[in-house]
C-alpha cells in the first residue's frame, strides 16, 4: 500500500542552525503535501504546505522543496529557534473517493538546543 | 482556517468502559476526520464523518468498537467502545473547508485506560 518514509526520526541542532527534515512517498498520484508541527499536549498544526506544480515554497524562516521525479520532498528550517522543538510530521495527499486521502511520515523530533 | 475543540480533553478510565469524545468546529465543514496517535506514533486516519451519511471506516476499524455520529455541519462524537489499555491514545478530529485540501486539527483527547 501507499506509505510515506520520514527521515531522521530525531534531530537536534544548536541554536541559530538549519534543520532539514526528509519525506519520501510511494503513490504517484499525489498532489498535495503539507507539514504539520505538533508540540506536546497539542494537536498538529499546519505550518507550511506545496502543491505538485511547484518546486518550491517559502515561508519567513520555513521552506519546503519537492522532487515529484524522485517522489521526495523535504522541510527546511533555518535560524532554529527553541520554539521550533516539537515533532514535525509530513503528509502525501492525493483524491481519492470524494475526498484527500492523507498518508502520513513516522515524524520527527527535533530539538533545538540553546 | 477554523477553531476545533475536542472534550474531553484527557481522561484515564477502566477497562471494559466506553468513553465518547466530542469535536466541535466554529464553521460549518461537510468532512470530519478521526484520528488514532499512539504514543510516539504518527496518526492513523479511523474514519471519515461526513454529515448525513453513515461514516466510512478505514481497513482496522470498526463501528462496533468505534460508532461515530454527526448530527450536523459542526459537531461529531467518536466513541470508544468497551476499551482495553491498547486503546490508549490521542484521539484526534480534524476538518476540512469546503473544497480545500488541507486539514485542521483540533488539539486531541489524550486516553489512559488501565
Amino acid at each position: 500500500g501507499e506509505n510515506v518514509e520520514q527521515h531522521p526520526s530525531t534531530l537536534s541542532v544548536q541554536e541559530g542552525d538549519s534543520a532539514v527534515i526528509k519525506c519520501t512517498y510511494s503513490d504517484s498520484a499525489s498532489n498535495y503535501f503539507p507539514w504539520y508541527k505538533q508540540e506536546l499536549g497539542k494537536g498538529p498544526q499546519l505550518i507550511i504546505d506545496i502543491r505538485s506544480n511547484v518546486g518550491e515554497k517559502k515561508d519567513q524562516r520555513i521552506a519546503v522543496t519537492l522532487n515529484k521525479t524522485a517522489k521526495h520532498f523535504s522541510l527546511h528550517i533555518t535560524e532554529t529557534q527553541p520554539e521550533d522543538s516539537a515533532v514535525y510530521f509530513c503528509a502525501a495527499t492525493r483524491f481519492t473517493s470524494g475526498t484527500y486521502k492523507y498518508i502520513f511520515g513516522t515524524g520527527t523530533r527535533l530539538k533545538v538546543l540553546a | 482556517s477554523a477553531v476545533i475543540s475536542q472534550k474531553p480533553s484527557r481522561d484515564i478510565c477502566q477497562r471494559g468502559t466506553s468513553l465518547t469524545i466530542q469535536c466541535q468546529v466554529d464553521s460549518q465543514v461537510t468532512m470530519m476526520f478521526w484520528y488514532r496517535q499512539q504514543p510516539g506514533q504518527s496518526l492513523t486516519l479511523i474514519a471519515t464523518a461526513n454529515q448525513g451519511s453513515e461514516a466510512t471506516y478505514e481497513s482496522g476499524f470498526v463501528i462496533d468498537k468505534f460508532p461515530i455520529s454527526r448530527p450536523n455541519l459542526t459537531f461529531s462524537t467518536l466513541t470508544v467502545s468497551n476499551m482495553s489499555p491498547e486503546d490508549s491514545s490521542i484521539y484526534l478530529c480534524s476538518v476540512q473547508l469546503g473544497g480545500q485540501e488541507t486539514q485542521y486539527f483540533g488539539p486531541g483527547t489524550r486516553l489512559l485506560v488501565l
